[in-house]
């Protein structure tokens, strides 16, 4: 079965400060990775998406990921954040045909 | 992208009353809908898989029972909790599978809380 691991679950930065949020899966073959974020009082949000190809990917609002396939990672990162990128965001992926197995979340807060 | 519509995005109601949550992919078509119970500080876990016109496919520990879900047509699938109880307040969220299942829509979620 798949699993999806997130290594922080609550992270807190200052504005303009790097971030990098990591992702592991457990899975034996091809699948499909994704984050998504979740601002306060909004629904799910599709950030960017691997299928294939360039393992670096890059998303909305200046957020990219970089898949290591033999780390079986997906990492988040974005140079510099704002505070409005403060949001619960979701690691996620699937095996095509199967649903999506979502991690735990990591929180992300950005002071001002 | 694809817009999924959930409704009512909050509710109240007494232990023992029944509540529907619908689901409708506003601008194409979803054979199947899945619907996630999200709990404080977790993240989202699959209850169950809506399959429209057939009976929906229940994950391990989900009362089929306690959550009746419906999909009577391609663009709507409704989750009744029946006889809620306190336990059961919850968010929970629809979600509608992009091509292949390549991607996921999903509803602005329903916040449940039962008094």
């Amino acid at each position: 079965a798949q699993s999806v691991s997130q290594h922080n679950h609550h992270v807190i930065l200052s504005e303009a400060a790097s971030l990098e949020l990591g992702c592991n899966y457990s899975y034996g073959g091809t699948v499909n990775l994704f984050w998504y974020v979740q601002y306060p009082g909004q629904h799910l949000q599709l950030l960017l998406k691997y299928f294939s190809g360039d393992p670096l990917v890059k998303g909305i609002k200046g957020f990219e990921a970089e898949f290591i396939k033999s780390k079986f990672s997906f990492n988040l990162r974005k140079p510099s954040v704002q505070w409005s990128d403060t949001a619960e965001y979701f690691c996620a992926v699937n095996a095509l045909g199967q649903n999506f197995v979502f991690g735990p979340g990591t929180r992300l807060s950005v002071l001002p | 992208g694809a817009v999924v519509s959930q409704h009512p995005s909050w509710v109240i109601c007494k232990s023992g009353t029944s509540v529907k949550i619908e689901c409708r992919s506003l601008d194409f078509q979803a054979t199947t809908m899945f619907w996630y119970r999200q709990f404080p500080k977790q993240s989202l876990m699959l209850m169950a898989t809506s399959n429209e016109g057939s009976k929906a496919t229940y994950e391990q520990g989900v009362e089929k029972d306690k959550f009746l879900i419906n999909h009577a047509s391609l663009t709507l699938s409704t989750l009744t909790v029946t006889s809620a109880h306190p336990e059961d307040s919850s968010f929970y969220i629809c979600s509608a599978p992009g091509t292949l299942n390549t991607e996921a829509f999903f509803g602005q979620g329903t916040r449940l809380t039962v008094v």
